[in-house]
């Protein structure tokens, strides 16, 4: 799989865009975006997917740019307890094994 | 909301000693894994089960842990001894669908 590079923080004001960017140059045709978050004390949560479109969902939209070696998971009004550590994962669709890298600390502020 | 329930939600105990944890995945979730976070990083997968078989256990300690999975339902991870080293965020999650997990709250141990 290939590996993910993110910011090791964040922070963005309470009612704003949070705008989570993640490198994934070496990614290959086959391999899908994902991201999950971790709120503190709490197991991962999944977030959103996606191969190559952009995609939308409740909680968020992920942007991949057209090479694919980059994607940002956008938060449009970012609250309170969005404050969590935020994972890029790439991986095939199919292989079930998630691997998780540090993620982004994203802190969002009153 | 279904959840996947892990117990204990804490545990401490002494160096050298047993200590299981378990898990109850969402209903008709075949898929279990067991993950290890230490304060920090990122989860670890340990094990993954498809219904009671084990499909990865590539980066279990197989020398002091053990994971099972009997009749496809529940779970229990076993370290016997415990070390120092194993100090950590212990999460169980389970798929019915390979794009999306979902993780239970995690049990917290720590080895003395």
């Amino acid at each position: 799989d290939a590996k993910t590079t993110q910011p090791p923080s964040m922070d963005c004001a309470e009612g704003r865009a949070a705008n989570l960017p993640c490198n994934h140059s070496t990614i290959s045709g086959n391999e899908y975006v994902y991201w999950y978050r971790q709120i503190h004390s709490q197991g991962p949560q999944y977030i959103i997917h996606g191969l190559k479109n952009n995609e939308t969902n409740e909680m968020a939209s992920l942007i991949i740019t057209e090479d694919r070696k980059s994607s940002t998971l956008i938060l449009p009004h970012a609250t309170l307890r969005d404050t969590a550590v935020y994972y890029c994962i790439v991986k095939v669709q199919g292989a079930q094994k998630l691997v998780f890298g540090q993620g982004t600390r994203l802190t969002i502020n009153p | 909301e279904a959840e996947v329930a892990q117990s204990p939600r804490y545990k401490i105990t002494e160096k050298s000693q047993a200590v299981a944890f378990w898990c109850d995945p969402i209903s008709g979730h075949a898929t279990l894994y067991w993950y290890r976070q230490i304060l920090g990083q990122g989860p670890e997968l340990l094990v993954q089960f498809q219904d009671e078989s084990v499909v990865d256990d590539s980066q279990l300690p197989k020398d002091r842990f053990s994971a099972e999975r009997l009749k496809g339902v529940d779970s229990t991870l076993k370290i016997q001894p415990a070390e120092l080293g194993d100090s950590a965020m212990y999460l169980c999650a389970s798929s019915s669908e390979v794009e999306k997990l979902f993780f239970g709250s995690g049990t917290q141990l720590s080895v003395l």
